[in-house]
């Protein structure tokens, strides 16, 4: 198995200009997460989808940021208008059916840097 | 949610065991309790996770004391690999899918 596939794995760009970062969980899995990491304020949970429908989505920070699931094996984080303290490395997760007693398994991640 | 408290920083020798220790006093009678484990530059790793009893598997064993307010995670010959952060996290047991929501760990030094 190929795992939780994130693309693309570094991403430079200029402030004001629109991101899309790219996930394909593990097939077969339904639920998958989008993570965001910092320094300052460690891993946090962005939002997190159930066949294919979005469950939480408290963790966004503000309008500028979105995230789409149109199947169950695409999953796309964008920011529009991208801010230099967007700058953070994003991390998608993806487990069976998200319950409980399950684990999650994670992306190598995208690293994003807005200058 | 009930939070976790874990020490910042721990360090420890190759080839001896380690103890991860993490205190829930607020735990509810379903949270699950998990680890993870972040190495330099990847992304998280499940670890271990239980409810009520003692659990083993090939990375680690996890201790939970018979309150559940207090668990750890037993690494039993530490390995200059495990060096990382590592996560205790409780997970609300109840239907349908759950969250994952990490604080700010544990980090693990081993020395040669």
């Amino acid at each position: 198995d190929a795992g939780v596939i994130q693309s693309p794995r570094h991403e430079v760009t200029e402030m004001g200009q629109e991101v899309t970062l790219r996930c394909k969980p593990i097939s077969g899995h339904n639920s998958l997460f989008w993570y965001r990491q910092t320094m300052m304020r460690g891993l946090e949970l962005l939002i997190y989808f159930n066949n294919n429908v979005p469950i939480d989505d408290s963790g966004m920070p503000e309008d500028r940021f979105s995230a789409k699931m149109p199947n169950a094996s695409f999953s796309t984080l964008k920011i529009q208008p991208s801010e230099p303290r967007d700058s953070a490395v994003y991390f998608c997760a993806s487990s069976s059916q998200g319950l409980t007693n399950e684990k999650l398994f994670f992306g190598s991640g995208t690293q994003l840097s807005v200058l | 949610d009930a939070k976790t408290t874990q020490p910042n920083s721990m360090e420890s020798n190759e080839e001896e065991p380690v103890h991860l220790p993490c205190n829930h006093s607020t735990i509810s009678g379903t949270d699950y309790i998990h680890w993870y484990r972040q190495l330099p530059s990847q992304g998280p790793e499940y670890v271990i996770h239980g409810l009520t009893s003692n659990v083993n598997n090939r990375m680690a064993s996890l201790a939970i004391a018979e309150d559940r307010k207090s668990s750890t995670l037993i690494l039993h010959r530490a390995t200059l690999r495990d060096a990382a952060v590592y996560y205790c996290i409780l997970r609300r047991g109840i239907q349908g899918a759950q969250k994952l929501v990490f604080g700010q760990g544990t980090r693990l030094t081993i020395n040669p």
